[in-house]
């Protein structure tokens, strides 16, 4: 069955640290681009990070740029999100989607179901 | 505040068809392909339409994107209650150096 599947969110004090992972399953992970959204209450989704099918090119919204790092290991077939210096306004699910292709600057043609990341003041 | 600007609600009896706006600039819209979703809270988003008006198999050709300059449309005709939940477009924004998402609208099969 081709999935993603997050997971690492919890509840975290501000200025804490957090790491999300997202694991595939099912389809060739190594040959497409990854990104994480975000989907805070009440609000429209949040592009957060996107990374290129080899690792080399990563991309970042200006609200996260110096706080997160994204990463993935093509051999465990998993996403990383390194999130730092967490903010109240980082409260959100996270999602992890996959590019149709090898670049970012495609669709997300396949989501994982998010996990909940809360911090707390 | 979404840099793609959609409706926040829209809403429709079976049967009936409806169509979601999602209006943009040069930099997004105007120059790459427009993407839509669907989201049912507490389940994984679903692509429904990809490069402005491709529909990926397996999603009933119900649904249907469209685009002219900067402005985008998904258009769901025989509107079925399973239809109901969160609507979101998509593009790459070349200033911004990232991808933008509209609000979201949200679907209410009445």
């Amino acid at each position: 069955q081709v999935q993603l599947v997050e997971s690492g969110g919890g509840v975290v004090q501000s200025g804490r640290s957090l790491r999300l992972s997202c694991r595939a399953s099912g389809l060739t992970f190594s040959r497409y681009g990854m990104h994480w959204v975000r989907l805070a209450p009440g609000q429209g989704p949040e592009w957060v990070t996107s990374i290129s099918f080899d690792g080399i090119n990563k991309y970042y919204n200006d609200s996260v740029k110096g706080r997160f790092t994204i990463s993935r290991d093509n051999s465990r077939n998993t996403l990383y999100l390194q999130m730092n210096s967490l903010r109240a306004e980082d409260t959100a699910v996270y999602f992890c989607a996959k590019s149709h292709t090898v670049t970012t600057h495609d669709y997300f043609d396949l989501w994982g179901q998010g996990t909940l990341v809360t911090v707390s003041s | 505040q979404s840099v793609l600007t959609q409706p926040p609600s829209a809403s429709g009896t079976p049967g009936q068809r409806v169509t979601i706006s999602c209006s943009g600039r040069n930099s997004n819209i105007g120059t790459n392909t427009i993407s839509w979703y669907q989201h049912v809270p507490g389940t994984a988003p679903k692509l429904l339409s990809h490069t402005d008006n491709q529909r990926p198999s397996g999603v009933p050709d119900r649904f249907s994107g469209s685009k002219s300059a900067t402005s985008a449309s998904l258009a769901i005709s025989g509107l079925q209650p399973e239809d109901e939940g969160d609507y979101y477009c998509a593009a790459w924004d070349d200033s911004l150096n990232g991808w933008v998402f509209g609000g979201g609208t949200k679907l209410t099969v009445l």
